[in-house]
């Protein structure tokens, strides 16, 4: 069945860049999405990607997506404390869109 | 709009007890889903209804059940609780055609 897989923890410094990675087995994915979830709150979509790009940029993400290698990453520039959280990859599955997620990436940021 | 609601936010149950897990959206979407979270194992599909009238199982039915009551409400049911149910429950709406689905704040459930 498909499977997507992340590190669970990252830890970097205030005003570095995060890179946190997934990998997924579904080849037939449409979308690639990252939801980033807060303390004590529900999932919200960050951004995605469509199956056809290799890169999407908004304002400080950019998001890769390596098709050959079932490797997709996230990478939050300048990153703030803010940005500390749980982060979760998915992908899209079937048609009535049931998404596949991973065990998130619990990432914490330091001064 | 509120987006997607659910209620209670904190429940503990003791084993064997029922209870009813509620949701709402009030964005007119055709599809609903029921999600569970446990530590390391990311959100697993419970059920999911594409449309009003229509449910289907997902990853981890077994000992819930559900009932599109019509578009906006879709209810989780827990006949018989088991510590094993011990969560946070999800539920997701999403517009038809659309990628993104939309998430409620979660239902965190104890069963001792």
């Amino acid at each position: 069945g498909e499977d997507v897989e992340q590190s669970l923890f990252l830890s970097v410094r205030e005003g570095d860049s995060s890179v946190i990675n997934c990998t997924y087995t579904d080849s037939s994915s449409t979308y690639l999405y990252w939801y980033k979830q807060e303390p004590g709150a529900g999932l919200q979509l960050l951004t995605y990607i469509f199956s056809n790009m290799d890169m999407k940029q908004d304002q400080r993400l950019t998001v890769l997506l390596n098709k050959k290698d079932k490797h997709l990453s996230l990478r939050i520039a300048d990153t703030q404390t803010g940005d500390s959280a749980i982060y979760f990859c998915a992908e899209r599955d079937g048609g009535y869109n049931k998404l596949i997620f991973g065990a998130g990436t619990r990432l914490a940021v330091h001064p | 709009n509120a987006g997607v609601t659910q209620t209670p936010k904190f429940q503990v149950l003791k084993t064997g007890q029922s209870m009813t897990l509620q949701c709402a959206q009030d964005m007119n979407h055709n599809s609903m889903y029921w999600y569970r979270q446990d530590p390391g194992m990311g959100l697993r599909l419970i059920y999911y209804s594409a449309s009003e009238g229509t449910t289907d199982k997902g990853e981890v039915p077994n000992g819930y059940n559900v009932s599109r009551l019509n578009k906006r409400e879709f209810s989780l049911r827990l006949e018989s609780a088991a510590p094993s149910q011990t969560s946070v429950y999800f539920c997701a709406s999403r517009d038809q055609g659309a990628y993104e689905q939309y998430f409620g704040p979660g239902t965190r459930l104890t069963v001792t």
